[in-house]
């Protein structure tokens, strides 16, 4: 069973341009999260999506979106980038309907840094 | 959401045990403890979870308090990769079970060779 995979590793980007971020989940999960990492701060809840729609947002603005597709994998969109928007952003998938225990397996991150 | 209180550091030797303390006084009856921890570069990873009763597995231990206003993350015997930030959550099993997770700066362990 392959774990959580994420591209690209590290992105450099400059103010105003737009960002595509991908994830592939492991096999079978359902349930796919992204959160961001700043430096120095526990991962923040961007959005959650559940058999391929939104179920759930955290505090960002619409300028941050996604999508999950049949296959297992998602995507993470930032429009018109800031310089706050620099950080480590994490996709993680899990089985919904497994209840409470439902682990959430993290894929290693893709460093964003905006210039 | 639910908030737990961590130090912000703590340090051990290697093959010491090592109690990582997490306060969460506000708890509410449905809610789970989780322990996820990040190692270096690396994204979270599952450690344990329980809601009442002290839960052990091939990671570590839990204790949780009677009145669940505080547990404590236990790793019997630490090793160098051990070494990670170590996060305490709340998570609700109310309502959905798309639980997400609700992160906070959690407690950086160093462990000494």
């Amino acid at each position: 069973e392959t774990g959580v995979t994420q591209s690209p590793t590290h992105l450099i980007k400059t103010r105003g341009q737009q960002v595509t971020l991908r994830c592939s989940s492991q096999s079978g999960h359902n349930t796919v999260s992204w959160y961001q990492q700043a430096l120095g701060q526990g991962p923040q809840f961007i959005f959650q999506y559940y058999r391929e729609e939104e179920n759930g947002r955290g505090n960002f603005p619409p300028r941050f979106s996604g999508l999950q597709f049949p296959n297992y994998s998602s995507e993470l969109n930032v429009n018109a980038l800031e310089l706050d928007d620099s950080a480590l952003y994490l996709c993680a998938s899990s089985i919904a309907g497994l209840g409470i225990g439902d682990t959430q397996y993290f894929g290693p991150g893709t460093r964003l840094t905006v210039l | 959401d639910a908030k737990t209180t961590q130090p912000n550091s703590m340090e051990s030797n290697e093959e010491e045990p090592v109690h990582l303390p997490c306060n969460h006084s506000t708890i509410s009856g449905t809610d789970y403890i989780h322990w996820y921890r990040q190692l270096p570069s690396q994204g979270p990873e599952y450690v344990i979870h329980g809601l009442t009763s002290n839960v052990n597995n091939r990671m570590a231990s839990l204790a949780i308090a009677e009145d669940r206003k505080s547990s404590t993350l236990i790793l019997h015997r630490a090793t160098l990769r051990d070494a990670a930030v170590y996060y305490c959550i709340l998570r609700d099993t109310r309502g959905s079970t798309l639980g997400r997770l609700y992160f906070g700066r959690g407690t950086q362990l160093t462990v000494w060779p």
